[in-house]
C-alpha cells in the first residue's frame, strides 16, 4: 500500500521560504508511471494544484504560483520538496502531497496534509 | 485558463438521490474525477474518468458527463456521506483544475 507522509515546519514567518517534504513508503518514486504532486487548502477553502515533478527532475507548475515555487526530487531517499518562497499570510494553507498515474491524470493517494501557518 | 464551477451546497433527504453538478466549457470532452473530503482529512476519490469507482468505493456512487456539466450521483443518501465534494480535470492550458467544491448535507 502506497503512503505519503508530509513533514516541515507548521509556522513560517511572512517573507520567508516555505520548505516542505513528502516522504513515500510502498512504491517508488523512482516509477516512471507517476506524477508527484504539490496541492493546498486554505482554511475553510478549496483545492489548488501548486506543482508536480517527475521522477527524471523535469517540473511544471501552477501558473499563478510559478515565480515562487520550486519542486525537487531526491530519488535515494524517496521524497519530493515543495519550496514556496516570499510567503504571506495568504499562503495559510494545509498542504498534501499527492501521486497521480502519467497515464491517468487523477490524484489516486494523498498523504494526510500538513497546516502551515504564515505568521510573524 | 480553464475553470470548473460547483454549487456551494447540496442537501438530500436521507435515503434519496444526491446531484452535484460540476460545470465547465465543454467539460463532456474531457475525463473528469471526484473526491470526497471530509473534516480535518484529505480527499479520497470516488469516481474517476466521469463514472468509473474505485475499489471500495459503493455502488452507490456514480458519475456522467456530458456538454457543459458532469455530474456525481449518490443515491440512497446516508449520513455518513455528507462531505464536501471536488470535481476535478486536467486541461492543457491549465493542467489539474479544481471546482470550488460542495457541501452535501443529509438531512
Amino acid at each position: 500500500q502506497v503512503q505519503l507522509q508530509e513533514s516541515g515546519p507548521g509556522l513560517v514567518k511572512p517573507s520567508q521560504t516555505l520548505s516542505l517534504t513528502c516522504t513515500v513508503s510502498g512504491g517508488s518514486i523512482s516509477s516512471g508511471d507517476y506524477y508527484w504532486s504539490w496541492i493546498r487548502q486554505p482554511p475553510g477553502k478549496g483545492l489548488e494544484w501548486i506543482g508536480y515533478i517527475y521522477y527524471s527532475g523535469s517540473t511544471s507548475y501552477n501558473s499563478s504560483l510559478k515565480s515562487r515555487v520550486t519542486i525537487s526530487v531526491d530519488t535515494s531517499r524517496h521524497q519530493f520538496s515543495l519550496k514556496l518562497s516570499s510567503v504571506t499570510a495568504a499562503d495559510t494553507a494545509v498542504y498534501y502531497c499527492a501521486r497521480t498515474l502519467v497515464t491517468d491524470l487523477f490524484f489516486d493517494y494523498w498523504g494526510q496534509g500538513i497546516l502551515v501557518t504564515v505568521s510573524s | 485558463s480553464y475553470e470548473l464551477t460547483q454549487p456551494l451546497s447540496v442537501s438530500v433527504a436521507l435515503g434519496q438521490t444526491a446531484r452535484i453538478p460540476c460545470g465547465g466549457n465543454n467539460i463532456g470532452g474531457k475525463n473528469v474525477h471526484w473526491y470526497r473530503q471530509k473534516p480535518g482529512q484529505a480527499p479520497v476519490l470516488v469516481i474517476y474518468r466521469d463514472y468509473n469507482r474505485p475499489s471500495g468505493i459503493p455502488q452507490r456512487f456514480s458519475g456522467s458527463n456530458s456538454g457543459n456539466t458532469a455530474t456525481l450521483t449518490i443515491s440512497r443518501a446516508q449520513a455518513g456521506d455528507e462531505a464536501d465534494y471536488y470535481c476535478q480535470l486536467w486541461d492543457s492550458s491549465t493542467a489539474w483544475v479544481f471546482g470550488g467544491g460542495t457541501k452535501l448535507t443529509v438531512l
